[in-house]
Order: C-alpha cells, then sequence, then structure tokens
C-alpha cells in the first residue's frame, strides 16, 4: 500500500458524460500526478501539481481538467467523454515539486460505453 | 517528442530461467532512467539510473544504463512466478516521465 489513495475504483458511463476522479497523496506529499494508462498508449502522463499550483503538463485533453485543493487532494475532471478515453487512471505522489520517486494510487478504471 | 521504446513487448518464460529486458529512448534534457514493476495494481519503483556502464542491483534484479547509446538492460536471473509482471521503463527528461509501453513478462511453473 503506497499511501495514496483513488476514488472510485471503477467507473462506467456514457459517452457525451462528465466524470470526476479524486486523488488523496500521502501524508505530508505535496506534489500529485496524474496518469492515463491505455493499451494501445501505455502509460501517459497528463498533469502535475505541486502545493495547488499547475506545475507541468502533459498529453492532457483540452476536456480534461484537474486542479489540487488546500488540503492537496487533487480532482481530475474528464468531459464530452469519448469511448477512446477508456483508460485505468493513475494519481502519484512525491514529497518534493518534482522526483522519480513518485508513489502511485490503485488507480481509477474508467469504462466509456 | 520524447521516445521510449521497450522490447520484447511480452515474454514467456519458465521458472529459474533468466530475463533481459530492454528499453531505447530519445529524450531531450536527460536525467535518469527509471524501472518500475506493475502487477495488477499500481507501478512500483525499481531502479533509478543516472551513470552510464553502473550497474544496480536488487537481489535477482539488475541493471544497466548506456547513455552513449541512449539504452538500458533490466535483466532478471533464477525467475519466479512472483516476477510475472509488466515491466515499465521510464525517462525523466523536462521534469517529466515519458514511459515506455512496457515489458509483459510472464513466469511459468
Amino acid at each position: 500500500d503506497s499511501g495514496v489513495t483513488q476514488t472510485p475504483k471503477h467507473l462506467i458511463t456514457a459517452t457525451g458524460q462528465r466524470v470526476t476522479l479524486r486523488c488523496s497523496p500521502r501524508s505530508g506529499d505535496l506534489s500529485v500526478y496524474w496518469y492515463q494508462q491505455s493499451l494501445d498508449q501505455g502509460l501517459q502522463f497528463l498533469i502535475q501539481y505541486y502545493n495547488g499550483e499547475e506545475r507541468a503538463k502533459g498529453n492532457i485533453l483540452e476536456r480534461f481538467s484537474a486542479q489540487q485543493f488546500p488540503d492537496l487532494h487533487s480532482e481530475l475532471n474528464l468531459s464530452s467523454l469519448e469511448l477512446g478515453d477508456s483508460a485505468l487512471y493513475f494519481c502519484a505522489s512525491s514529497s518534493r515539486e518534482f522526483s522519480y520517486e513518485q508513489y502511485f494510487g490503485p488507480g481509477t478504471r474508467l469504462t466509456v460505453t | 517528442e520524447d521516445k521510449v521504446v521497450q522490447s520484447p513487448l511480452s515474454l514467456v518464460v519458465h521458472e529459474g530461467d533468466t530475463v533481459t529486458l530492454n528499453c531505447s529512448y530519445e529524450v531531450t534534457n536527460f536525467r535518469s532512467l527509471l524501472w518500475y514493476k506493475q502487477e495488477k495494481k499500481a507501478p512500483t519503483f525499481l531502479f533509478m539510473l543516472t551513470s552510464s556502464g553502473i550497474e544496480k542491483k536488487s537481489g535477482r534484479l539488475s541493471s544497466i544504463l548506456d547513455k552513449k547509446e541512449l539504452f538500458s538492460i533490466l535483466n532478471i536471473t533464477a525467475t519466479q512466478t512472483g516476477d510475472s509482471a509488466i515491466y515499465l521503463c521510464a525517462v525523466d527528461g523536462n521534469n517529466r516521465l515519458a514511459f515506455g509501453k512496457g515489458n509483459q513478462v510472464v513466469v511459468i511453473p
């Protein structure tokens, strides 16, 4: 158990809908990273927050947005969902602004039907 | 765009065999290369390599980096069924991790 929690574990929704994925980092960690893992694309970095501020952006679609709250938990919002958004979404955390030593949560499996 | 390519994509071995996994990369501002193990859940960190030619070891796993030829190798000796997993290679460049698609290893008794 990495200490990073993610909810929900599984999510099934229809195309065109909007969902929110939630992540709580390890106690004391200020950085939160979001990743998307699909069979064809592998694990892809989406976005990073550090102490409430956006720090780095990867291959995140405009339909997706994220934020980190004062209590350091983070939410990833996915809107106008398409079938291709079906994937495993991981959150990771680290103590420093950027660290290779990222601790991954168990992931949220999103299925868009 | 950063690029990480792993090979083979998938392999099946018998317990006791040795496995060699390859990771090649193209990245600007290279800082380090990392290996993760992913079983059914989240990736867990194995190694970080920053210098060429220095082998990192952890039990039956070892890894080495060649910064001139831009690749890394992960070796698993005397494989066990618990080694069955996807092994992910990631490269740290520009303060973000770029991952390969993984090497799926299946160890059969």
